[in-house]
């Protein structure tokens, strides 16, 4: 059975720390995996990763993909209050199919 | 954990027809379910909000009388793509909250209009 799982679920943490947020995942014929950022009702896209061990950074975000364990992380470091979001992974697998976690609610206080 | 389903996972259908996607919760009651629509560039956008028991609410820019969204239970969501061309070919998600933070997708529906 095709699976992605995130953890942690949720996650409080305060402005400046750095957080780590995971993604594992079981698809057969893995193609990439993407990470959106979810404030309201609509997901924004992150980063696409394909390949494993090449690092995609944006700001203070960054991504890595593990294809051997099969698994990604999604690093935020000086977080802020804006940073407070649901973090969605989706891996797609054949047949352009996609599998979608169920998120990490990361909330930052001041 | 909580699944959701959507039926069929790939449809082809000749330009002018209409076509139906079916999302379902299979264990758990979602009030509220969403549509979104993957473009190139893994851009989704979100298309509607479906409420059981009552009209969707449409996004801007999405035409209403051509994705006919009908929330009929608390598991069952349908969204009906009417007079379907082939710009409308793309790649359709659901998504259902329970009364959690959490949100789970559907597999996703492939549509190709020829």
């Amino acid at each position: 059975e095709d699976k992605v799982v995130q953890s942690p679920l949720s996650l409080v943490v305060h402005e400046g720390d750095t957080v780590t947020l995971n993604c594992s995942y079981e698809v057969t014929n893995f193609r990439s995996l993407l990470w959106y950022k979810q404030e309201k009702k609509a997901p924004t896209f992150l980063f696409m990763l394909t390949s494993s061990g090449i690092e995609k950074k944006s700001g203070r975000l960054s991504s890595i993909l593990d294809k051997k364990e099969l698994f990604s992380i999604l690093n935020i470091t000086a977080t802020q209050t804006g940073d407070s979001a649901i973090y969605l992974c989706a891996v797609e697998g054949s047949g352009n199919q996609f599998y979608f976690g169920t998120g990490t609610s990361l909330t930052v206080i001041p | 954990g909580a699944v959701v389903s959507q039926h069929p996972s790939r449809v082809i259908c000749k330009s002018g027809t209409s076509v139906k996607i079916e999302c379902r919760s299979l264990d758990f009651q979602a009030t509220t379910m969403f549509w979104y629509r993957q473009f190139p560039k893994q851009s989704l956008m979100l298309m509607a909000t479906s409420n059981e028991g009552s009209k969707a609410t449409y996004e801007q820019g999405v035409e209403k009388d051509k994705f006919l969204i009908n929330h009929a239970s608390l598991t069952l969501s349908t969204l009906t793509v009417t007079s379907a061309h082939p710009e409308d070919s793309s790649f359709y998600i659901c998504s259902a909250r329970p009364d959690r933070y959490e949100q789970y997708f559907g597999p996703g529906t492939r549509l190709t209009v020829t």
